[in-house]
């Protein structure tokens, strides 16, 4: 079975500063996916960023990007020059093709950002 | 907007009664995912659908969740005999075809059961 753990149930940044989230995960499956996502207070949960386990390469979107370490399945989110609208819970999630596409999401890790 | 709508926004009902939800996902996408986050926690599967067909259920979805997608467009997802542990956020995503495509999110359900 998949698992996903955000260790981090809160976390603070200074507005303009970088803040790093923490995610792992434990699958036994060679072909999975990596997101995050982030859900605003009151607001609907929208994808941040993904990252294919297949890919060397760490993805990058904007002002977030991701330290992918397969060998030690650490997927973490770096949010740089955070922004007051940064402010939500941000759930860690793995996919797999075996287990039909659905998404296993870790705890999440709700991130305050101070002016 | 053309995002996945849900409905009703809020349920308030008392233990026993029966409640329907309702999603309509994005019009070209052909997967249908239904998930239920309890408050502080990370949302956890409860099925699926490729068109109409229902493809996977979680031990979570009990003999008294039942879903729908009938003609593989909008879903129900109805509870009969709620219980106080049913009260949850119920979450609707749909994709396109390929399992890694993106999930698009609904606002969510939120029921509370008194």
């Amino acid at each position: 079975a998949q698992t996903v753990t955000q260790s981090q149930p809160e976390m603070s940044v200074q507005e303009a500063e970088t803040v790093t989230l923490s995610c792992t995960y434990d699958t036994s499956e060679s072909d999975y996916y990596l997101f995050w996502y982030k859900q605003p207070p009151s607001r609907q949960m929208i994808l941040v960023i993904r990252q294919e386990a297949y890919k060397q390469q760490n993805a990058t979107e904007n002002r977030f990007s991701v330290n992918f370490q397969k060998a030690a399945k650490s997927f973490s989110l770096k949010i740089s020059d955070s922004q007051l609208g940064d402010a939500a819970m941000y759930f860690c999630a793995c996919l797999t093709y075996n287990q039909g596409g659905k998404l296993i999401f870790g705890q999440g890790t709700e991130l305050s950002v101070k002016p | 907007d053309t995002g996945v709508s849900q409905d009703p926004r809020h349920k308030i009902t008392k233990r026993g009664q029966n409640v329907t939800f309702r999603c309509d996902p994005i019009s070209e996408h052909n997967r249908l995912y239904w998930y239920r986050q309890t408050l502080g926690q990370g949302p956890e599967f409860l099925t699926y659908f490729q068109n109409e067909a229902q493809l996977e259920k979680s031990r979570l979805l009990s003999d008294r969740f039942s879903a729908e997608r009938p003609k593989g467009s909008f879903s129900t997802l109805e509870i009969q005999r709620t219980e106080q542990g049913d009260s949850a956020m119920y979450l609707c995503a749909s994709s396109k075809t390929l399992i890694n495509n993106e999930q698009f999110f609904g606002p969510g359900t939120r029921l509370t059961v008194l």
